[in-house]
């Protein structure tokens, strides 16, 4: 039981290349979610997906695509990355509504320069 | 909206001392509350929680208490490791799936 993994682990980008963060998880869980993290600001919420076929924007979705074709993978693509796009980038699952806590996965530095 | 607001780091302690740090939140209803750790390099994990007012959540020497006439839910520690040493984070999920998380606290522990 691998629980959440992502792909890849640290990446750098130019400005205008566009890549996909891999976010996939074994536990079944039908709400998944992306966030990024920077100093001082905590998580921020970026697309959520509350099953296969469903997604949804959070507080910061500009520059960001998602799908979520599968229960499994649910991957975060940059269209044109932007200097302001560079952060941690978390995955993250929950088996349910209310009181069940979130699973992340390890986390993706990216930098673009 | 809904909202945590937690104390601001860093917190430096010496190794044994007392932790407490402030989480207060703004929420209708009656949301659950979390506290979740983030060592260097990792993702964040789960400390403890409460679901209900006057609940008190505890994990490996820590404890908060959900207190809905104050609205907070502050972490403490009676005895902090230097291996304690992580950035801390208040969170609330008032229903449904958004979680909202509060700014982190870093705390650094010295031997």
């Amino acid at each position: 039981n691998a629980g959440v993994t992502q792909t890849p682990k640290f990446q750098v980008l130019k400005t205008g290349q566009s890549m996909t963060l891999q976010c996939a998880q074994d536990m079944n869980h039908e709400y998944m979610s992306w966030y990024r993290q920077d100093p001082g600001m905590g998580l921020r919420l970026i697309h959520y997906s509350v099953g296969a076929g469903i997604t949804d924007q959070g507080e910061v979705p500009n520059g960001y695509n998602v799908s979520r074709s599968t229960t499994e993978d649910f991957p975060l693509r940059l269209l044109s990355a932007a200097p302001s796009q560079t952060s941690v980038y978390f995955c993250a699952t929950l088996p349910g509504e209310g009181v069940y806590e979130q699973y992340f996965g390890p986390g993706t530095r990216l930098t673009v320069t | 909206g809904d909202s945590v607001t937690q104390m601001e780091g860093p917190v430096t302690l010496s190794e044994e001392a007392f932790l407490t740090i402030n989480c207060t939140y703004t929420a209708t209803g009656y949301p659950s509350l979390f506290w979740y750790v983030q060592y260097p390099g990792e993702g964040l994990q789960l400390l403890l929680k409460a679901t209900k007012a006057d609940d008190k959540g505890s994990n490996k020497g820590f404890e908060a208490t959900y207190r809905k006439e104050t609205t907070s839910f502050h972490l403490e520690k009676g005895s902090v490791q230097v291996s304690d040493s992580a950035v801390y984070f208040c969170a609330l999920r008032g229903g449904g799936f958004k979680t909202i998380f509060g700014a982190g606290t870093r705390l650094f522990v010295k031997a």
